[in-house]
C-alpha cells in the first residue's frame, strides 16, 4: 500500500507569491490534515478535512487555505507569502473518524526568499 | 489551550533503556501518540495509547500513561544507534487537531 505522498518535496518562492502544495492520502483514507513545522514554533496544526469538509482549523491567518477533493486528495494554498512561511509542511492521512492512527508524508520544504 | 511539554534532549548509551517523558494539559484527549522524526524525513507513528489505558507494550516500546498527572512516557528498551532521532509526544483533541510537543532529541552513544 502506498504511503502518503506530498508534492513537491522542495519549493522556493519569492515573498508575495502564492503556493499550492498537494497531498495524496493512503488509499481508502478520508481524513487529511496539514501541519507546519518550523524550528521556532515546532509542529502546528493548520487544518483537517474529512470527506471534502473542513472539520477543524488551527490558528493561522486567512492566507492559509485548503481543500479536499472527492478522491480525498488535498491541497493547501498560501497566498502573499512571507519569509516566516518558510517551513516544512506535513500532511497526514487517517482512515477513520477518530483518527487513531495518522500517517504522515515526507513533507514539502518551502523556502520563501 | 492545549499544551504538550517535553524535555529537549536525552543522551543514552547503546544497549541501555531510554525514557522520554511528556506532560499534557488537555484532559479531554482521547488518544496520545509518540512519533519519531529522523533528519529530513516526515513523522513516523511509533505507537499510540487510548486515554483509558495505563500501559501499552509493543516490542521494545513501552508507553505509560498517568492520566491523573497528565503524564506520558515512552520507554525504548535496548536502545540502538538507529533509534537516534527526535521523538514527539502528541495529543488528539478531536477531529485530528493534534497538538505536538516540542520534541525530544535522543542521542544514542555507541
Amino acid at each position: 500500500k502506498a504511503g502518503v505522498t506530498q508534492t513537491p518535496r522542495y519549493l522556493i518562492k519569492t515573498r508575495g507569491q502564492q503556493v499550492t502544495l498537494s497531498c495524496s492520502p493512503i488509499s481508502g483514507h478520508r481524513s487529511v490534515s496539514w501541519y507546519q513545522q518550523t524550528p521556532g514554533q515546532g509542529l502546528q496544526f493548520l487544518f483537517e478535512y474529512f470527506s471534502e469538509t473542513q472539520r477543524n482549523k488551527g490558528n493561522f491567518p486567512g492566507r492559509f487555505s485548503g481543500r479536499q477533493f472527492s478522491n480525498s486528495r488535498s491541497e493547501m494554498n498560501v497566498s502573499t507569502l512571507e519569509l516566516g512561511d518558510s517551513a516544512l509542511y506535513l500532511c497526514a492521512s487517517s482512515p477513520d473518524v477518530m483518527n487513531t492512527e495518522a500517517f504522515f508524508g515526507q513533507g514539502t520544504r518551502l523556502t520563501v526568499v | 489551550g492545549e499544551d504538550v511539554e517535553q524535555s529537549l534532549f536525552l543522551s543514552v548509551r547503546e544497549g541501555d533503556s531510554s525514557v522520554i517523558n511528556c506532560t499534557y494539559t488537555d484532559s479531554s484527549s482521547t488518544y496520545l501518540y509518540w512519533y519519531k522524526q529522523e533528519p529530513g524525513a516526515g513523522l513516523q507513528l511509533l505507537t499510540y495509547i487510548f486515554s483509558n489505558m495505563d500501559m501499552k507494550q509493543d516490542q521494545r516500546l513501552t508507553v505509560l500513561l498517568n492520566k491523573k498527572d497528565k503524564h506520558l512516557s515512552l520507554r525504548i528498551a535496548d536502545t540502538q544507534t538507529g533509534d537516534s532521532a527526535i521523538y514527539f509526544c502528541a495529543e488528539n483533541g478531536g477531529y485530528q487537531k493534534v497538538t505536538f510537543g516540542t520534541g525530544t532529541k535522543l542521542q544514542v552513544i555507541p
